[in-house]
């Protein structure tokens, strides 16, 4: 059983450039989730597919970010022109929706450094 | 605004001891709860989900869930050093959203030899 998987596991870029972060999530799971930590906070909630459509935005998700999931299958998150407060741990989860339930699993995460 | 709130510590009990966690939240439509544990630089991992009233148990985790009171604990007995880690709270709310976590800052569990 695989659980969900994040590319890169580190990232650092310089302010102005542009990322793209992956996730693949469990396989059977239809609903997929983004979200970014900073140091000391919980995680705070970006966005949500469900298969492949993108059904909320986090007032956090400025016009910078964008996400995918073609196909319904694995996400991408990209972030352009990077700012130093971009900098965090992006996380992906993904659940199955079922009967009310709403256990989601993490990935390890993708952390972004802004330099 | 909806929010979750835990003290986030440090909370330091002595190895085989009873360690206790609590969380409040804000809003009454909110359903379903879950602790994950967090290890410094790692990913967030499910411990515990609950959503009725009462307890729920699985080995040396309890989860305890009051609407009435808005409050949810998790009760770790007999702790030990590898249980030392961020213990997240967090809260899933309807009625518009589908099913995102609400984090609270999470509590600081040391588990001292």
């Amino acid at each position: 059983d695989t659980g969900v998987s994040q590319d890169p596991r580190h990232k650092i870029t310089k302010r102005g450039q542009n990322v793209t972060f992956r996730c693949d999530p469990i396989s059977e799971h239809n609903r997929l989730y983004w979200y970014r930590q900073t140091l000391g906070q919980g995680p705070e909630f970006l966005t949500y597919f469900q298969n492949e459509a993108q059904l909320e935005k986090s007032r956090l998700l400025s016009d910078r970010f964008s996400a995918e999931r073609p196909k319904g299958s694995f996400s991408t998150l990209e972030i352009q022109r990077t700012e130093q407060g971009d900098s965090a741990m992006y996380l992906c989860a993904s659940s199955l929706a079922s009967a009310g339930l709403y256990e989601q699993y993490f990935g390890p995460g993708t952390r972004l450094t802004v330099t | 605004q909806k929010e979750v709130e835990q003290n986030s510590g440090p909370l330091s009990v002595p190895e085989g001891a009873i360690a206790s966690l609590n969380c409040t939240y804000s809003d009454r439509g909110s359903q379903s709860f879950f602790w994950y544990r967090q290890y410094s630089g790692k990913s967030p991992e499910l411990i515990m989900s609950i959503y009725s009233n009462g307890d729920k148990e699985d080995g040396r985790f309890t989860a305890q869930l009051n609407k009435a009171s808005q409050y949810v604990s998790l009760l770790i007995r007999d702790s030990q050093p590898s249980d030392s880690a961020t213990y997240l709270c967090a809260v899933v709310y309807y009625g518009g959203s589908q099913g995102n976590l609400i984090f609270g800052k999470g509590t600081k569990l040391s588990v001292k030899p």
